[in-house]
């Protein structure tokens, strides 16, 4: 399966702002809505963003998703120490006919 | 609210085969159809496979054609994922989701998939012999 590229790790002091990254391809990220999910620590992905920059309700406005060509970014301001948890980006890939997914990057509040 | 109640651990020997369940509440169960996510130790979320609720209409990733097959009980507002002739590479957390649907309008045809929004809370399956 293609997959979407993540850095491992974000570190950052509480305050900080953090940003993760997202590479792709044409037939995932650059034909389709990017998405990004948190997993704290030991429980499910929870759905951070949609369709790119896309706040499900209760998501706080310190998490914003952005998209250019075939490369997202997930920004967090205001570090807070709840913000500790795997991020990672999904779309579809309309080649292979699947969901594609980063391998999560670890944000580490400092 | 809008909940995904999965079933408990399970073990199994190679060569069997596993089935996990997923009761929906809080929402009408064929308005989204339901996704199904592994991921195993360590590793990354890797998509399954997904059944349309209201039809029975399923698609599966080719990384498990032939083992995987994903069916729903319309009265119970359940949803059963079944993986057979297991490996221990199968190891691994199990989780259900919601599928929302997403419509891509091409040239002269569009194409559809689905993105979750909510996720059980994941069923582990250990395959051991």
């Amino acid at each position: 399966q293609s997959v979407l590229t993540q850095p491992p790790s974000a570190p950052g002091t509480p305050g900080q702002s953090v940003t993760i990254s997202c590479s792709g391809s044409s037939s995932n990220i650059g034909s389709h809505d990017v998405y990004w999910f948190q997993q704290l620590p030991g429980t499910a992905p929870k759905l951070l963003i949609y369709k790119n920059h896309q706040r499900p309700s209760g998501v706080p406005d310190r998490f914003s998703g952005s998209k250019s060509g075939t490369s997202a970014s997930l920004a967090i301001s205001a570090l807070r120490s709840e913000d500790e948890a795997d991020y990672s980006c999904a779309a579809w890939d309309v080649s292979l006919s699947v969901w594609v997914f980063g391998g999560g990057t670890k944000v580490t509040v400092l | 609210q809008v909940q995904l109640l999965q079933s408990g651990a399970e073990v199994r020997k190679p060569g069997a085969s596993v089935k996990v369940s997923c009761k929906t509440s809080g929402y009408t169960f064929t308005d989204y159809a339901i996704q199904w996510v592994r991921q195993a130790p360590g590793q990354r979320l890797e998509w399954m496979g997904w059944i349309t609720t209201a039809t029975g209409d399923t698609r599966y990733s080719r990384d498990f054609q032939g083992r995987l097959t994903i069916m729903t009980d319309t009265s119970a507002s359940t949803a059963y994922m079944e993986l057979s002739s297991l490996r221990s590479e199968d190891t691994a957390m199990y989780y259900c989701a919601r599928g929302v649907e997403e419509i891509v309008l091409m040239v002269d045809s569009y194409y559809y998939y689905y993105y979750m929004d909510v996720w059980g809370k994941g069923t582990t399956v250990t395959i051991s012999s």
